[in-house]
């Protein structure tokens, strides 16, 4: 089983909708989650982190839920800039160390 | 913007032959890591350094080697090229414990081998 996994998609969203997707973990003992977005050829930035109680930045929010070991990115009035590829992490611990594992992305189209 | 840079930006090559993939960052991180993409697939880490003269094998195995001699430079070569080499292969860095979940990663190399 993936230590990650997204459905890749494409989701297509109406301009001005919402758009909601899931990221699965597999290991119960992950970290620290976060969202990147990834642009079409393009490098992965930072979206935001995935806090416990849930977090919004704009019209972006995110959960986790740990009894199901998944989180959750929403996006509340879609517009044109907003796809891109949205890439799930997690932080798990091996071994003393930190390491980051990436999701295949949820690829999302917006549509005019 | 981050400032951490990849060259190439892309290259054609023929197999056998030798391509150091070039990454260099501004911030003064210690933390530096080289990932592998192929087009709709996840990341996977193949080489890390924590600091100068520091490296490591990520998870994915990985033909290619890198040194860190100084800290800004991180570059990762490939002795003999093969079209199973064909990727993309993106640079970044951090600074500090990955806790923070927060890489810099450069506009990536992409490799193609004939």
């Amino acid at each position: 089983r993936k230590e990650v996994e997204q459905d890749p998609g494409p989701f297509n969203v109406p301009e001005g909708a919402t758009v909601a997707f899931n990221c699965t973990y597999s290991n119960s003992a992950s970290q620290s989650f976060f969202w990147y977005r990834q642009d079409c050829r393009k490098e992965p930035k930072l979206l935001m982190s995935v806090y416990s109680s849930g977090n919004e930045d704009g019209r972006f929010t995110a959960q986790l839920n740990r009894a199901s070991q998944y989180i959750s990115l929403l996006i509340r009035d879609s517009k044109l800039s907003d796809s891109a590829t949205y890439l799930c992490v997690v932080i798990q611990r091996d071994y003393g160390n930190n390491r980051l594992a990436f999701g295949k992305g949820n690829q999302v189209v917006v549509i005019p | 913007e981050a400032d951490i840079y990849q060259t190439p930006r892309y290259l054609v090559i023929g197999t056998g032959k030798k391509i150091t993939l070039e990454c260099s960052q501004t911030m003064g991180h210690d933390k530096m890591y080289w990932y592998q993409q192929d087009p709709g697939m996840e990341l996977h880490l193949i080489h890390y350094s924590y600091g100068v003269n520091s490296t490591e094998k990520g998870d994915l195995s990985s033909e290619s080697t890198v040194s860190r001699i100084r800290t800004e430079h991180f570059p990762l070569t490939l002795e003999s090229a093969r079209p199973s080499h064909t990727s993309q292969y993106l640079c970044a860095s951090s600074p500090r414990a990955l806790g923070t979940g927060e890489l810099f990663f450069g506009e990536g190399s992409r490799l193609t081998v004939l």
